[in-house]
Formats: C-alpha cells, structure tokens, sequence
C-alpha cells in the first residue's frame, strides 16, 4: 500500500540552527500538506501545497518557515532559525484530490535544546 | 479558540461492547468532518468521513452521525475491538469554497478497549 514517508523521524538541535524535514508524498497525490503536533496538544495545520504554491498557510506558518517541492517526488519544509516552540513531531501529508482523504506520514520529531 | 472540541481526553470500553466518540464544533462555516486513528509513534489514519449534507455514514463497524443543529458529531464502534485501542481525533474543514485541507483538529480522546 503506497505511504507517504518522512526523514529524519527524530532530529535534535540547537536553537537558532536551520532544520529541513523531508516527505516523499504518494506519488500520484496532487495536494501536500505539513502539519505539526506539540506534545500533549492537538494536531495543528501549517500549510497546504498545490501546484508549486502555497495555497493555505496558518499562522503558525512565519517567515522561519518555508516549503520546497525541490523535486517530483520530495516536499520539505524549512525552519530557517528554529526556536525552543518549534519542538514539536510535524507531519507531512498528501490527497489525491481536494478535499480528499489525507493521508499522514509517520511524523519527524523535532526536538529543540 | 477551540473550533472543534473533544471533550474527554480518553474513553474505556469493555471488548465487544459499543464506543462513542463525541465532537463538538463551534464554526457553522464547517462542512465536512473526518474521524483519524492514531497509534503511538505513526501519523494520523483517515477513519471515516460525512459532509455536511448527510446525517449518517457508516463503513463496516464505524458509523459517524452529524448533527448541524447541534453543531455535534459522534463515531460509533461496533462491536469494540482490543486493535481499536488508540487515539482518535475529530477534525472539520471549510472546505466547500473554503480552506483547501485545513483541516482543524480536536485534542483527541484516547480509547482504550479492554479485553
């Protein structure tokens, strides 16, 4: 059953340094998608991707983040100056259609000393 | 600001017996709904699912009812199951000339089936 795939599944670092979370969406899915969860919280949108372009983002979603499709299969996301806030698992997802099933990776836990 | 709401944080229920998962929702802009399963240490598991012009869906032993009025929503499980032990989370999307797959979640109610 196709998956969609997530590296590193847990990556520690220092505050301030960049951090890149990788996702292999499924590959015939259009709509990507990251979510994140904080320990013992709820699971929280951060943005939504489709054509090469952001189409939503929350307000979580600032200017340390950003998100790449580099190639036909990779979708990353970037924390360019990670704070202690930003310890978190994040959760890369992919839908075939809008408003289809998503379907989530096993998640990246970043933890942020 | 809680849009959709899980109001117990965890639910146990004796195996072969009847678990209903509650919802609560603030946004009338909201018109569809989806139930995720999540084990520890995987992602979230899309469940079952109902858009806002139906009342009921079922698949097999999960039946999500929506109640507009209400702003509510139940997943039904029947008959429980010890693999059903997980958490589940209830999350709504504007999607219908709204957000495209924001969805917002709920914290979550950890179920726990006993054997």
């Amino acid at each position: 059953e196709p998956e969609v795939t997530q590296t590193p599944s847990h990556q520690v670092t220092q505050m301030g340094q960049e951090v890149i979370l990788r996702c292999v969406p499924i590959s015939n899915h259009l709509y990507f998608y990251w979510y994140r969860q904080i320990l013992g919280q709820k699971v929280e949108f951060l943005v939504s991707f489709y054509n090469n372009e952001i189409s939503e983002k929350s307000e979580i979603f600032d200017d340390q983040f950003s998100v790449e499709r580099p190639d036909g299969s990779n979708f990353t996301l970037k924390i360019r100056s990670t704070k202690l806030e930003d310890s978190a698992m994040y959760f890369c997802a992919s839908s075939e259609i809008l408003y289809g099933e998503l379907f989530f990776g096993e998640g990246s836990r970043l933890t942020v000393l | 600001d809680q849009q959709v709401k899980q109001n117990s944080p965890s639910l146990s229920v004796q195996e072969g017996r009847i678990s209903i998962l509650n919802c609560d929702y603030t946004n009338s802009m909201f018109d569809y709904f989806l139930w995720y399963k999540k084990y520890p240490a995987e992602g979230p598991t899309f469940l079952i699912s109902i858009s806002s012009i139906k009342d009921k869906n079922e698949d097999g032993r999960f039946t999500v009812f929506l109640n507009k009025s209400a702003k509510h929503l139940s997943l039904h499980i029947v008959p429980s199951q010890p693999g059903d032990s997980a958490v589940y989370f209830c999350a709504a999307s504007a999607g219908y000339g709204g957000s495209q797959g924001n969805l917002i979640f709920g914290k979550g109610t950890k179920l726990s089936v006993k054997p």
